[in-house]
């Protein structure tokens, strides 16, 4: 089975450029978590959602960051206008059964703005 | 005081010996427990779970939880080179808040492992 996808694997921008990230889980997992990982900061959760509906975005830095998930096998996670702070690698996760249990990591996007 | 916390390490260990990690939490309504390694480039992947006080085993790694002191250790058996990676505890909580959970993870140990 393929497990969680993520694209673009690498992404160089300049700053105030749109930043779109874009994950897709793995099928039939109803969890969905965007996480971003800094040295400073560790890995953190922005927010995550259940059954393609956004719980919990505590964790979003901004009103420049957004995440949606149209639909149960694809989810958005976007920076508009990026900046060089935002510079990290973003990972997307999913669950079968939520933040109380196991989480399968993609292989994360290593954002660069310069 | 960071809500999760992790001695950053290098840990460094000889082949064969025991690698012991140890996190502490400050939130007492905890409720799970996560051991997530992390290669260097590569994603966390879980490595063990626990839910109650207790010792709990899988292969080389034992997972060790203590809620009323508020930590959470893991411990590597006959250490080999490939254990050498970062290892990230990870806390959920419950909150008041609708979402009802919280996922806290610790800045990680690095661990390496000399043959």
């Amino acid at each position: 089975d393929a497990g969680v996808i993520q694209s673009p694997r690498h992404e160089v921008t300049e700053m105030g450029q749109e930043v779109t990230l874009r994950c897709k889980p793995i099928s039939g997992h109803d969890y969905l978590f965007w996480y971003r990982q800094t040295m400073m900061r560790g890995l953190e959760l922005l927010i995550y959602f259940n059954n393609n509906v956004p719980i919990d975005d505590s964790g979003m830095p901004e009103d420049r960051f957004s995440a949606k998930m149209p639909n149960a096998s694809f989810s958005t996670l976007k920076i508009q206008p990026s900046e060089p702070r935002d510079s990290a690698v973003y990972f997307c996760a999913s669950s079968p059964q939520g933040l109380a249990y196991e989480q399968y990591f993609g292989p994360g996007t290593r954002l660069t703005v310069t | 005081q960071k809500e999760v916390e992790q001695n950053s390490g290098p840990l460094s260990v000889p082949e064969g010996a025991i690698a012991s990690l140890n996190c502490t939490y400050s939130d007492r309504v905890s409720q799970s427990f996560f051991w997530y390694r992390q290669y260097s480039g590569k994603s966390p992947e879980l490595i063990m779970s626990i839910y109650s006080n207790g010792d709990k085993e899988d292969g080389r790694f034992t997972a060790q939880l203590n809620k009323a002191s508020q930590y959470v250790s893991l411990l590597i058996r006959d250490s080999q080179p490939s254990d050498s990676a970062t290892y990230l505890c990870a806390v959920n909580r419950y909150t008041i808040k609708a979402a009802g959970n919280k996922l806290t993870f610790g800045g990680g140990t690095r661990v390496l492992v000399k043959p």
